[in-house]
């Protein structure tokens, strides 16, 4: 069984500029959800996908967009990137059943730094 | 969902049990607890969850007091790879809709 995985692992960007960091599914999960995590902090919702429509979002503005994909994985974008962008960025899956009893896992993350 | 208070951090010493507190006094009838933990610079681990019951896993045991209003995480011999922060999050049944919130978590630093 392949676990969550994320790309790239590390990367670097400007103010102004746009990214777009990838996400892998576990095998036979067809949810993946998006978190930010700034230093300290805990992990923040930013949107959900379930069947590749977003079925959830957290207080991000429209600037944060993701896609899913027929195979389930997905990217989450950020558009005109700000110093506060800097985190590092969670994608976890899960088992869309209706049922509040899927755990979600998590990958490694990618690490976003806004110079 | 319910929001949750839990102690900043404790300490424990290696192979002691690890007895992590979490309250959540607004929990309502069809929210269930789980239990993450993070290790330094990694993704969240899941750990263990529960609606009324305790449960147990290979990882740990949750204890959930008969009025649901807290709940505590048991690692039963600590090592020095449990260190980490630990949340407690509340989330709502009944639906597919993923959302977990994080709140700040205890530091658990396990000492030799």
């Amino acid at each position: 069984e392949t676990g969550v995985t994320q790309s790239p692992t590390h990367l670097i960007k400007t103010r102004g500029q746009q990214v777009t960091l990838r996400c892998s599914s576990q095998s036979g999960h067809n949810t993946v959800s998006w978190y930010q995590q700034a230093l300290g902090q805990g992990p923040q919702f930013i949107f959900q996908y379930y069947r590749e429509e977003e079925n959830g979002r957290g207080n991000f503005p429209p600037r944060f967009s993701g896609l899913q994909f027929p195979n389930y994985s997905s990217e989450l974008n950020v558009n005109a990137l700000e110093l506060d962008d800097s985190a590092l960025y969670l994608c976890a899956s899960s088992l869309g059943t209706g049922l509040a009893n899927n755990e979600q896992f998590f990958g490694p993350g990618t690490r976003l730094t806004v110079l | 969902d319910a929001k949750t208070t839990q102690p900043p951090s404790m300490d424990c010493a290696e192979g002691r049990a690890a007895n992590l507190p979490c309250n959540h006094s607004t929990i309502s009838g069809n929210e269930y607890v789980y239990w993450y933990r993070q290790i330094h610079s990694q993704g969240p681990q899941y750990i263990i969850h529960g609606l009324k019951n305790n449960e147990t896993n290979e990882m740990a045991s949750l204890i959930i007091t008969e009025d649901r209003k807290s709940s505590t995480l048991i690692l039963p011999h600590a090592t020095l790879r449990d260190t980490a922060v630990y949340y407690c999050i509340v989330r709502a049944g009944g639906t597919s809709y993923g959302k977990l919130t994080f709140g700040q978590g205890t530091i658990l630093t396990v000492h030799p």
